[in-house]
C-alpha cells in the first residue's frame, strides 16, 4: 500500500535552534498535513497544504507541498521547550484515505 | 465545547472476548475515522466513514468492524480480539467538503489484549 517515509525519526536540539523534518512518498497526494501529538493526547493539526508548491506558515512553523506532490517538509524556527512532542506528516488521497508517516520525535533542551 | 469523545480510555481484555470502543462527536461532521498507533509505525487508518451508512476500509481493516447508524457515532468493534490488536486507538472526525481538512482527534483508547 501507500507509504510515507518520514525523517528523521528523532531529533535532540537546543532551545533556539531551527528544526527541519520531511516526508517523502512514491505516491502522489492531493493534500499534505502536518500534526503534532503531545504525550497522552491525540494529534492536533498544525498546517494543511492543498496545492503543489504551496508554502504556508503558522507562527514559527513553515511547511511546503512539494512540486512533484510526493513530498513535504516542515520547519520550526527558534524552537522552545513546548515544541517537544511527536510530529506527523500525513497525505490525503482523493478518495479520502489518510496515510500517516511514522513520526519525528522532537526533544528540546532548555 | 467541540470535541470527540471515546470510551473506554483504557481496556484490558482477553483473547476472543468481543468488545466495542465507542466514538462520538458533537460537531455535525460527516467524516469519521479510526486509527491505531503503534511504536515506530505512526497512525494507521483502520476504517473511515463519509456519512451515515457509508463506510470504507483503511489500510489495516482486518479483525475490525465499524458501523455508522447515526452521524455523531462511529463505534469500533473487535469481534474476536487477539494480542496483535493491543494498541492505542484514536477516533477522528472532520467536515467532508471544506476548505480545511482539519481532523479532530479523540483522547485515545489504550487496549491490551492478553
Amino acid at each position: 500500500g501507500q507509504q510515507l517515509n518520514q525523517s528523521p525519526q528523532s531529533m535532540f536540539i537546543q532551545e533556539g535552534e531551527d528544526v527541519s523534518m520531511n516526508c517523502t512518498s512514491s505516491s502522489i497526494f492531493n493534500t499534505w498535513l502536518w500534526y503534532k501529538q503531545d504525550p497522552g493526547e491525540g494529534p492536533v493539526l498544525l498546517i494543511a497544504l492543498y496545492k503543489a508548491g504551496e508554502l504556508t506558515s503558522n507562527g514559527r512553523l513553515t511547511a511546503q507541498f512539494g512540486i512533484t506532490r510526493k513530498d513535504s517538509f516542515l520547519n520550526i524556527s527558534a524552537s522552545i521547550p513546548s515544541d517537544v512532542g511527536i510530529y506527523f506528516c500525513a497525505g490525503r488521497t482523493g478518495g479520502f484515505k489518510t496515510i500517516f508517516g511514522a513520526g519525528t520525535r522532537l526533544f528540546v533542551k532548555a | 465545547e467541540a470535541q470527540v469523545t471515546q470510551n473506554p480510555r483504557y481496556l484490558i481484555t482477553v483473547t476472543g472476548k468481543k468488545l466495542t470502543v465507542t466514538c462520538s462527536q458533537n460537531m455535525n461532521h460527516e467524516y469519521m475515522s479510526w486509527y491505531r498507533q503503534d511504536p515506530g509505525l505512526g497512525l494507521r487508518q483502520i476504517y473511515y466513514s463519509m456519512n451515515v451508512e457509508v463506510t470504507d476500509k483503511g489500510d489495516v481493516p482486518e479483525g475490525y468492524k465499524v458501523s455508522r447508524k447515526e452521524k455523531r457515532n462511529f463505534p469500533l468493534i473487535l469481534e474476536s480480539p487477539s494480542p496483535n490488536q493491543t494498541s492505542l486507538y484514536f477516533c477522528a472526525s472532520s467536515l467532508l467538503w471544506s476548505d480545511s481538512y482539519e481532523q479532530y482527534f479523540g483522547p485515545g483508547t489504550r487496549l491490551t489484549v492478553t
